[in-house]
């Protein structure tokens, strides 16, 4: 399984931008990129996911390198409700999903 | 968007008991569906795969004769934890694999076990 890197703890004041990053240098090529997110206590919650291009959803923006070894979840005006802890999970499909240790997302007011 | 849903959202029983936690796709059908649990201030460990209209296939580590899955129908997978111990006592989730466009993964709310 390709492995990735997620800094474990983030603090960002409401309103401003947060920019997640992950590494995923050993991400093969027929793997999306999937960000997930659980906010305490509940089940996680899909974001947003991207195999090269950036994408864009009603929830956040995705930044994917071009040589696809790492990649950028951006929450674009963080609020309150976003404090929750981010996974990053490399993705081919049919097979279950596995979670690192994700970073921790803190929105300050 | 898809949706999962759990029964009961939390679930107190006696030790030796057993509880049967549900999980449904509520507006699309899932072949597939996975077991989870998570404990205190750890990330979620996968438990077992469930595929309708056969056995699940489970994790090393856990306990088939203890964790009994059924996925009868396309919208609903079961989880049977048997002769429940304080042990066992976790957040267990599930998910669903959605096929429609590409394969995304939609989690339910997860069940709340306590055993006392």
């Amino acid at each position: 399984d390709a492995k990735t890197t997620q800094p474990p703890s983030m603090d960002c004041a409401e309103g401003r931008a947060a920019n997640l990053p992950c590494n995923h240098s050993t991400i093969s090529g027929n793997e999306y990129v999937y960000w997930y997110r659980q906010i305490h206590s509940q089940g996680p919650q899909y974001i947003i996911h991207g195999l090269k291009n950036n994408e864009t959803n009603e929830m956040a923006s995705l930044i994917i390198t071009e040589d696809r070894k790492s990649s950028t979840l951006i929450l674009p005006h963080a609020t309150l409700r976003d404090t929750a802890v981010y996974y990053c999970i490399p993705y081919s499909g049919n097979t279950p999903l596995v979670f690192g240790k994700g970073t921790r997302l803190s929105v300050i007011a | 968007g898809a949706v999962v849903s759990q029964h009961p959202s939390r679930v107190i029983c006696k030790s030796g008991t057993s509880v049967k936690i549900e999980c449904r796709s509520l507006d699309f059908q899932a072949t597939t569906m996975f077991w989870y649990r998570q404990f205190p201030k750890q990330s979620l460990m996968l438990m077992a795969t469930s595929n309708e209209g056969s056995k699940a296939t489970y994790e090393q580590g856990v306990e088939k004769d203890k964790f009994l899955i059924n996925h009868a129908s396309l919208t609903l997978s079961t989880l049977t934890v048997t002769s429940a111990h304080p042990e066992d006592s976790s957040f267990y989730i599930c998910s669903a694999l959605t096929s429609e466009g590409t394969d995304t993964q939609y989690f339910g709310p997860g069940t709340r076990l306590t055993v006392l």
